[in-house]
């Protein structure tokens, strides 16, 4: 079965230290690949997507991703994080037949 | 204002009692869809729809049901609820052009099955 993996549960870092989360998903036909962003208490928010041409998408709040289609993977960066950063960061990946997978989730902890 | 709204926001409810989530979004969306969303699993998408009267599973459809009557609402209904049920449940709405889409996701309700 189609499933999608965050390899980090919770990731601490300080202010402007430079920041990259991990997916991968394992669905072998053609995909789009988004992450979205839910900060404490709040719902889910886009920041970036993929669905096809130039793998390397710039998304709001100067996140940016990478997909690497022979690596199944899609990572999600930011060079510099601010304390306004943390939050839940989930990766997902939607098949053509509008099948939709989460994965985990990554918590992101920012430190001031 | 652009926006996707739930109701009720936090429902405690009994076991086999019959409930109803609404959803309903201001944006002439086609596609909506529910997500359960339970501690370190992510969300899970229960059932989707692509537009009026057409309607599909996710991944876990079992112990749900849904319509979409009109383009603007997709209620969730739970027949018989049960504890395993327990979640916070969040309603989204999308509009999909080429190569392009605007996501709109609810505030969230978070249900409660004793």
């Amino acid at each position: 079965a189609q499933s999608v993996s965050q390899h980090n549960h919770h990731v601490i870092l300080s202010e402007a230290a430079s920041l990259e989360l991990g997916c991968n998903y394992s669905y072998g036909g053609t995909v789009n690949l988004f992450w979205y962003v839910q900060y404490p208490g709040q719902h889910l928010q886009l920041l970036l997507k993929y669905f096809s041409g130039d793998p390397l998408v710039k998304g709001i709040k100067g996140f940016e991703a990478e997909f690497i289609k022979s690596k199944f993977s899609f990572n999600l960066r930011k060079p510099s994080v601010q304390w306004s950063d943390t939050a839940e960061y989930f990766c997902a990946v939607r098949t053509r037949n509008n099948d939709m997978r989460f994965g985990a989730g990554t918590r992101l902890t920012v430190k001031p | 204002e652009a926006q996707v709204t739930q109701n009720p926001r936090y429902l405690i409810t009994v076991t086999g009692k019959k409930l109803t989530v609404t959803c309903s979004q201001n944006m002439n969306h086609e596609y909506m869809s529910w997500y359960r969303q339970d501690p370190g699993l992510g969300l899970r998408q229960i059932y989707y729809s692509m537009n009026v009267e057409v309607t599909d599973k996710g991944d876990v459809p079992e112990g749900y049901k849904v319509s979409r009557k009109e383009k603007r609402n997709f209620p969730l209904i739970l027949e018989s609820p049960s504890p395993n049920q327990t979640s916070l449940y969040f309603c989204a709405s999308s509009r999909r052009l080429a190569g392009s889409e605007t996501q709109y996701f609810g505030p969230g309700t978070r249900l409660l099955v004793l």
